[in-house]
Formats: structure tokens, sequence, C-alpha cells
């Protein structure tokens, strides 16, 4: 099956300081990557959605100059932290899709192990 | 409106005993598909098993299946003969348009934690 994998999976920063995640689709090429949040015991909450060679399409109420996207290749995607803050504390995990070729319906989005962040 | 609803927060079950987990989902798309997710505590998402609106049949996976019933707007993922490793939380999810020419954002619940005890 498809595998997405995350670098960290775990980070511990000082406050101020900026922290990249990166999320990579190992064998197959993800025209689509999704970046969500996950305070413990909830929901995951999207926050963005990645194109290859686009601009992220943000959701409402997530500040796109503080959680920078970058989806330079159809394999990689980068959520950088800015100037992070204990708020900021949770757990991060991507999302990668192929796309339709197998079919209408029968894409799934594969997701990443996740990123534990800790902001001191 | 939410668009997935799941009202149990919590479930226990007994070791190879069957359990149902509600979801409910809510939406004027006529194309559209419903995912499940296990989520242990290790905090990875696993992929369970996909039901399209357009399929007549449930969808099935190993110990998994999907009583899809949609004039309910419910599906409801069973899992058949409890291992203490199913212990999890536990998401439903939905995609709209389904048969869209790019990857949709998928819709979660707020999950159930599933414990299964010996």
């Amino acid at each position: 099956g498809a595998v997405v994998s995350q670098h960290p999976s775990r980070v511990i920063c000082k406050s101020g300081t900026s922290v990249k995640i990166e999320c990579r689709s190992l064998d197959f090429q993800a025209t689509t990557m999704f970046w969500y949040r996950q305070f413990p015991k909830q929901s995951l909450m999207l926050m963005a959605t990645s194109n290859e060679g686009s601009k992220a399409t943000y959701e409402q109420g997530v500040e796109k100059d503080k959680f920078l996207i970058n989806h330079a290749s159809l394999t990689l995607s980068t959520l950088t932290v800015t100037s992070a803050h204990p708020e900021d504390s949770s757990f991060y995990i991507c999302s990668a899709g192929q796309g339709l070729a197998g079919g209408p319906g029968t894409d799934t989005q594969y997701f990443g192990p996740g990123t534990r962040l800790t902001v001191l | 409106a939410q668009k997935i609803t799941q009202t149990q927060p919590g479930m226990f079950v007994q070791e190879k005993e069957a359990v149902t987990l509600d979801c409910t989902y809510d939406t004027s798309d006529p194309s559209y598909g419903l995912f499940w997710y296990k989520q242990p505590s290790s905090g990875e998402m696993i992929f369970l098993i996909y039901q399209g609106s357009y399929d007549q049949q449930n969808a099935t996976e190993g110990r998994y299946s999907l009583n899809f019933q949609k004039a309910r707007k419910s599906a409801n993922l069973v899992i058949s003969a409890s291992q203490l490793g199913d212990s999890a939380m536990y998401f439903c999810a939905m995609r709209e348009d389904d048969r869209g020419s790019t990857l949709g954002r998928l819709y979660f619940g707020r999950g159930t934690q599933l414990t299964v005890w010996p």
C-alpha cells in the first residue's frame, strides 16, 4: 500500500523558534497533500490543502503567515510553524493522495504517522 | 451543521464479540465517499474501509464491514470478532464530490474510543 512518512516524529522547541515538518509520499506521486492538526482526544482539524506547484489553500481561521506550507514536488510537502508559541503545541498530521488513477472514488488519502510538537 | 456525527464517545466490547460504531452524515451532494480510520495511541491514522455513495453493496474488508443505509444517511462500522489490538480511536469521515477530478478534503467526526477487554 501507499506509504507516507513524516519527519520529525517528535520535536520540542523553545518559544519563538520556527519548526519545519516534512511530509513525503514514498512510493507514489501525490498531487494533493493535506495538513491537519489534532488536539488531545479531539478530531482532526484540516489546516490547509496543498497542491503541487501552487499556493496552499488555508481553512478559515488558520494563519497562513504562521503556518507556511510548501509543496515543491510531487513527493514532498513541508509545514513550517513560524515563531512557535506554547499554544501551537499539538499533533500535526499530513495526508497525501494519488488522485483518480484508479478511477472515480478509488483514490484514498494516506496519512503520515504524525509529528508531535511541544513548544516550551 | 456538522457533516459527520459520531454519537458514541466510548464503546466497550469483549474480545471475540462484534461491535458496531455509529456514524451519520449530512450532505446534499449526490456523489460522496465515506471512510473509516483507526487511530491507535501511537497517533497514526490507519485506513480501514471505504464506501461510495453509488455503491450498491456494503463494503467489507476482512473483519470490517460498513453498514451503509443511504436513506438514513448512516454508515456504521461493524467489527466482527474483536481483538485486543482493535482498541483505538475510530474516526468516520466523508468526502464530497467523490467523482470529481481532484482529491477532495475529508470531513471527520469526533471519533469513538473503542476498548476491547479480554
